[in-house]
Formats: structure tokens, C-alpha cells, sequence
């Protein structure tokens, strides 16, 4: 069966530290990509997603992340924190196969410092 | 504004009681889901419909059920069979085609809280 494992679950940093996300997925096949983020109080939004093509995907707010397929890691990224991107932050991975169904991992709780 | 819209936010139920948890879309969007988030266990599907008047089970669909009677409206129950219902419940639609390559859409939640 498909998994997701989200390394940290809790991450605290001060604004302008460097981040990143551990994400990695248990699927032989081939996969499509996802972040996910909660802000406080508001919806489940996508990050950014990967499907084919150049590994290195960019996203909204100066996110990122890179695909790499023989380690079965889609680690999120970003240079330079701020405050207000304080959230959780969720990985989840499609089988290409498998329709409908997306796997979630159990996210991660992002806290930046001012 | 197209979006999804799920009521009650806040909902507190005896123990015992069944409840219904409403989801409704507007973006003429073909699939809809349910899923229950936990805290440290991230969101765990409990049923999913690509098309009106079907569905199918998720991961942990034992004690829900579900209707898929209109387009827009994928409605939750909630049973007493459910042995642990007190979770934050989300509901979400993707458009027509490859669910694959979708994004998902979220609505902003339902609280349940059983007494």
C-alpha cells in the first residue's frame, strides 16, 4: 500500500532561516506530487505539484521542491522564512494509476519566529 | 466566488446520536471527497464519489455513509457505529477527468465533537 512519511512534525525557526521539508512516499509506480498548506483559520490550499518534467518545482510564496526519483523524496524548500508562513504543511502523492485516491502525509507544524 | 462551503464550522453531539455533516460545491466539479484530519496523522479518506449516484469506500469509511443525489452536494453522516468520531472533518472536490492530475479543493471544515 501506498504511504507518505513527513519527517518532523514540528519545526521552529526564526525568520530569514532556511527551510526544508522531509516527504518521502512508498510507491513503485509513477507518482504525482503534491504540498499542501493550512494557514491558520483558513482552507487547505495547494503549494505546488509536480507531474512530469523538470524535478525542481517552483510554487507560490518562494516555495519549492525537488523531486528525486531514487530516493522517493519530494522535500519542500524555501531560502528564507517569514513569520506568515507559520502553518501545517501537508505532502501528498498520487498514484498515476490509482485515479482518485491521494495519500496524505501526517504534516508538518511549521512555526516562524519574528 | 466558487468555492466549497461546509456547515455547521462547530458541531457537538451526544454520544449515540448520528449526525450529517453538509458539503456543497460550485465549481461544477465531477469528484468529491471526505476526509477526517487528526492531529499527527494527517488526513485519512473516509469515502470519495467521482460521479452523482456513486461512491466508493476510503480508508476508514466504517462507520460513515454517504449520498451523492446532486452534483454539488456530497452530504456525511456520521453513525453511532463510528467508535471515535470527535475529529476535524474536511470535505473536497477535484474537476472532471484524470483525478490523477488534479489538485484537490478544500473546504474549510467541519469540528465534531461528541460528547
Amino acid at each position: 500500500a501506498q504511504s507518505v512519511s513527513q519527517h518532523n512534525h514540528h519545526v521552529i525557526l526564526s525568520e530569514a532561516a532556511s527551510l526544508e521539508l522531509g516527504c518521502n512516499y512508498s510507491y513503485g509506480g509513477t507518482v504525482n506530487l503534491f504540498w499542501y498548506v493550512q494557514y491558520p483559520g483558513q482552507h487547505l490550499q495547494l503549494l505546488l505539484k509536480y507531474f512530469s518534467g523538470d524535478p525542481l518545482v517552483k510554487g507560490i510564496k518562494g516555495f519549492e521542491a525537488e523531486f528525486i526519483k531514487s530516493k522517493f523524496s519530494f522535500n519542500l524548500r524555501k531560502p528564507s522564512v517569514q513569520w506568515s508562513d507559520t502553518a501545517e504543511y501537508f505532502c501528498a502523492v498520487n498514484a498515476r494509476t490509482g485515479g482518485f485516491k491521494t495519500i496524505f502525509g501526517a504534516g508538518t507544524r511549521l512555526f516562524v519566529k519574528a | 466566488d466558487g468555492g466549497i462551503t461546509q456547515s455547521p464550522k462547530y458541531l457537538f453531539r451526544k454520544e449515540g446520536q448520528n449526525v450529517t455533516l453538509s458539503c456543497e460545491q460550485n465549481l461544477n466539479h465531477d469528484a468529491m471527497y471526505w476526509y477526517r484530519q487528526d492531529p499527527g496523522q494527517g488526513l485519512r479518506l473516509i469515502y470519495y464519489s467521482q460521479i452523482v449516484n456513486d461512491f466508493q469506500k476510503g480508508d476508514i469509511a466504517e462507520g460513515y455513509s454517504v449520498s451523492r443525489e446532486k452534483k454539488e452536494s456530497f452530504p456525511l453522516t456520521v453513525t453511532s457505529a463510528q467508535k471515535n468520531p470527535t475529529a476535524f472533518y474536511l470535505c473536497a472536490s477535484t474537476p472532471s477527468g484524470t483525478g490523477a492530475y488534479n489538485e484537490q479543493f478544500f473546504g474549510p471544515g467541519t469540528r465534531l465533537t461528541v460528547l
